[in-house]
């Protein structure tokens, strides 16, 4: 089975820390994803990489960076965090290819105080 | 842009009766088209797909229905239990790895026992 990993499930941060979201995946994917989930909009993409070192900024990149520096690992930062970044962000990845499904990790529930 | 609209945004139902959810989407180009389970607490997970030359694809209690001419796609249950009780997610996709995946904005499910 696929598994995305993500270290850490439950997060609470104040405003203008720094934060980190690491994940990990173990199916030697070439891509993997950040998204966003808020109630009523949806799965929105934040960031992808297709490759190591490698990044594509996807619908909503404001206020976020990404660092994937080994194949399996791919980490969300939150340069200083806000009370708007409050939500659920989950990790994905993927084989390259078209139409390959995504495979997402467990969610990380961020709360910015 | 292009977008993926799903209706209804909650749906309950009576365990054994069926639910249909459906979605739009608005890129001619997209090719590939999976649903996904999302249960409390989880990361959304692949329950079916199809791609563009199928009309419709089943497992099980569940089924997907594609119309290209109309760009509409639609999520079939049958005999429903309360496990199915969760939010699906329909997705369009077009290209490569996934990176255009657009995703609907969800459909919570109730099954009522």
């Amino acid at each position: 089975d696929v598994k995305v990993t993500q270290s850490s499930r439950y997060l609470v941060k104040r405003t203008g820390e720094k934060v980190f979201l690491e994940c990990v995946q173990d199916m030697d994917h070439e891509n993997m994803f950040w998204y966003r989930q808020d109630p009523g909009l949806g799965l929105r993409l934040i960031y992808f990489s297709y490759d190591v070192k490698m990044k594509e900024k996807g619908d909503i990149p404001e206020g976020y960076s990404v660092s994937r520096e080994k194949k399996e690992r791919f980490s969300l930062i939150l340069e200083s965090a806000s009370t708007n970044q409050t939500s659920m962000y989950l990790c994905a990845s993927s084989f390259g290819g078209a139409g390959n499904t995504i495979y997402f990790g467990e969610g990380s529930w961020l709360t910015v105080v | 842009g292009e977008n993926v609209e799903q209706h209804p945004s909650t749906l309950s139902v009576q365990e054994g009766d069926s639910a249909v959810i459906k979605c739009t989407y608005s890129d001619s180009a997209s090719n590939y088209f999976p649903w996904y389970k999302q249960e409390l607490g989880k990361g959304p997970q692949l329950i079916i797909d199809i791609r563009s030359n199928v009309g419709e694809k089943k497992d099980q209690r569940i089924a997907v229905t594609l119309n290209k001419t109309a760009k509409h796609f639609s999520l079939h249950i049958t005999e429903t239990q309360p496990e199915d009780s969760a939010v699906y997610f329909c997705a369009a996709s077009t290209g490569t790895g996934g990176f255009k995946t657009i995703f609907g904005a969800g459909t919570r499910l109730f099954v009522k026992a």
